[in-house]
Order: structure tokens, then C-alpha cells, then sequence
């Protein structure tokens, strides 16, 4: 069965700086994984998509990448701010999605 | 584009009383699952529908759980009799090409 971990649980930088999400996962055969955020009381919204074929992705500040072999995704944050205080959580998609418990993000202004 | 909206968006009842929870997803995709939080825990998958027909319903905690997807169009989850380990977070997404889009969820409280 597939365990995704995520390191820290919780997360708190100054604005400004870069940082770095850890999501490790026990299964390397998956199709996908995927990066969520989620503000407290609301759904899960989409940041990244990464395809099992792809190293990394980019979008704005946010760079993300797979190395499956090592069952291993960072999510890198450049230049912190305090909007993206949030969980930041990981997803694999396997026979189905299996997801972390999160790390939870503060960006201290 | 409309995302992926769900019904209520919170829902307070007591032990033994029945809920039902509806999710419609993004027009057009035929992949249709639903998770649960519960406070602190991970996201866990119940079950995934492709079009109308249960693809996968490994997840659903008992039989005190039915989902529905009638048409292939917007889904169904009643939880009949709800006990209090019930209470949680209830999202439903919508995937396409492998991404997954998430609803706001609908927040359970049972009491």
C-alpha cells in the first residue's frame, strides 16, 4: 500500500525567504503527482502537476520535482510572502490518489 | 468554467439522522472521487467513479456509506444511520488527464 509522508508537519520562515517541502512517497510505480494548497476552510487548489515521464515543473515562484526512483518530490518556494501561508499538501496517483498529511506554511511578514 | 461545487458546504446533525452530500464536477470528466478528512488525519480516498459505474469503492469506511452517480453527471454520497466518527470533511474532485480538481467540501459535524 502506498505511504506518502510529508517533512516538516509545519513550517514558519520569515518573508523573503526561500524554502523548500519535503513529500516522499514508498511506491515509485505511480502516474502522477500533484501539489495542493489549501487555505483553512477551503478545498484543495492545484499548483503543479507532475507527469511520471517529467523531472520538475515550474510556475511563477513555485518550482517543483520527481525523482521516482527515490521516491522523492520537493516543492521550492522562491521569495516567500505572506499569501502563501497555507498546507501545502502532495498527492500520488496510483490505482487511486494518495495523499500526505500536509506541511502547514507560515510566512511571517 | 464553472469548478468543481458541492452541497452543503456544511451540515450539522445528530447521531442516527441521515445525510446526503452532492458534488458536481467540471463538465466533461468522467472521473469523479470522493475523499474524507478527518481533524488531523490525511486525505482519504473512499471511492471513484468513472461515468456512472464504481470504478473503485475500497475506501468506503461501511455500509452505512452509499454513493450514487446517476447519468454520469453529479454524484451522491448518503451516510445513513451518521455516527459520530462520521464527522469530517467530505471533498469530492474531478480529474482530467490525471489532474485533480478539488470542491470546497462539505463539513460534517455529527453530533
Amino acid at each position: 500500500k502506498q505511504e506518502v509522508t510529508q517533512i516538516p508537519a509545519a513550517l514558519s520562515v520569515p518573508e523573503g525567504e526561500n524554502l523548500v517541502l519535503n513529500c516522499s512517497f514508498t511506491d515509485s510505480a505511480i502516474y502522477n503527482l500533484q501539489w495542493f494548497r489549501q487555505d483553512p476552510g477551503k478545498g484543495l487548489t492545484s499548483l503543479l502537476l507532475i507527469q511520471s515521464s517529467q523531472r520538475e515543473q515550474t510556475s511563477g515562484r513555485l518550482n517543483a520535482s520527481l525523482d521516482k526512483s527515490s521516491g522523492r518530490s520537493t516543492l521550492y518556494i522562491a521569495a516567500s510572502q505572506p499569501g502563501d501561508s497555507a498546507t501545502y499538501l502532495c498527492a500520488v496517483e496510483g490505482n487511486q490518489f494518495y495523499f500526505g498529511t500536509g506541511t502547514s506554511l507560515t510566512v511571517i511578514p | 468554467e464553472a469548478g468543481v461545487t458541492q452541497f452543503p458546504s456544511h451540515s450539522v446533525i445528530e447521531k442516527g439522522q441521515t445525510v446526503t452530500l452532492r458534488c458536481d464536477p467540471i463538465s466533461g470528466h468522467d472521473n469523479l472521487y470522493w475523499y474524507r478528512r478527518v481533524m488531523g488525519k490525511e486525505i482519504k480516498f473512499l471511492l471513484h467513479f468513472v461515468k456512472e459505474s464504481k470504478q473503485d469503492e475500497s475506501g468506503m469506511p461501511n455500509n452505512r456509506f452509499l454513493a450514487e452517480r446517476t447519468g454520469g453527471t453529479y454524484s451522491t454520497l448518503k451516510v445513513q444511520p451518521a455516527e459520530l466518527e462520521d464527522s469530517g470533511v467530505y471533498f469530492c474532485a474531478s480529474s482530467h488527464f490525471g489532474e485533480l480538481f478539488f470542491g470546497e467540501g462539505s463539513r460534517l459535524t455529527v453530533l
